[in-house]
């Protein structure tokens, strides 16, 4: 079965600095990543995904993610931190060609940036 | 662009009563996909359908069914509620194969 830890469950950044989000994957196929953004009281917002086309993927809002297959990570990043770009981050695991193709979710980190 | 819509946003119900709550997909999208969010949980998947039959279980009580309709709409049957239950319900949608990218805002459902 796949999964994903996040490490860290809060995240702290000053306004302008680097946001660096860490997601670890365990599958045993070569799997599909996700980062969802989700803002309090809504829905689960798509930032970008791997698909095993390029390893480093751009997504909306200037955040990228570079996948590793010999760290087994996924790690999101944007280079300036803007204030809304506070919320909660979920890295997720699909594995390709399974029944179903169902999300596997992280725990989630929340962002918080400082002015 | 049309998105996926979750109906009702906001439920209130009492120990022991029954919701239905409703989703309709992206048009021409032939799957579904349920998730449950626990207050402060990351999202857990409960079900999901293609072209209305049952394609995947996840950890979906037995007090909950679900079914996708011909118009491709789902519905989320759920029973003999408990405080437990009260959480952000998810429904999202794709194309046969393909994970889901495109989430409805949810329905909060309260158990009191």
């Amino acid at each position: 079965a796949q999964s994903v830890t996040q490490l860290g469950s809060h995240v702290s950044v000053s306004e302008g600095a680097l946001v660096l989000l860490r997601c670890n994957y365990s599958s045993s196929v070569p799997p599909y990543l996700f980062w969802y953004v989700q803002y309090p009281n809504q829905g689960l917002q798509l930032l970008l995904k791997y698909t095993s086309a390029a390893t480093l993927v751009k997504g909306i809002n200037g955040f990228e993610a570079e996948f590793k297959k010999s760290e087994t990570s996924f790690h999101l990043t944007k280079p300036s931190a803007h204030m809304s770009d506070a919320a909660e981050y979920f890295c997720a695991v699909s594995v390709p060609g399974t029944s179903g193709s169902r999300l596997t979710f992280g725990e989630g980190t929340q962002l918080t940036v400082n002015p | 662009a049309a998105g996926v819509i979750q109906s009702p946003r906001h439920l209130i119900k009492e120990k022991r009563e029954t919701a239905t709550l409703k989703c309709y997909p992206i048009p021409r999208h032939d799957t579904v996909y349920w998730y449950q969010q626990g207050p402060g949980q990351d999202p857990q998947f409960l079900i999901s359908f293609y072209e209305k039959m049952q394609s995947d279980k996840g950890s979906i009580p037995d007090r909950f069914s679900a079914q996708q309709f011909s118009d491709y709409h789902s519905e989320l049957n759920m029973s003999s509620l408990e405080l437990g239950d009260s959480a952000l319900y998810f429904c999202a949608s794709s194309l046969a194969g393909v994970p889901p990218l495109h989430f409805g805002n949810g329905t909060r459902l309260t158990v009191t």
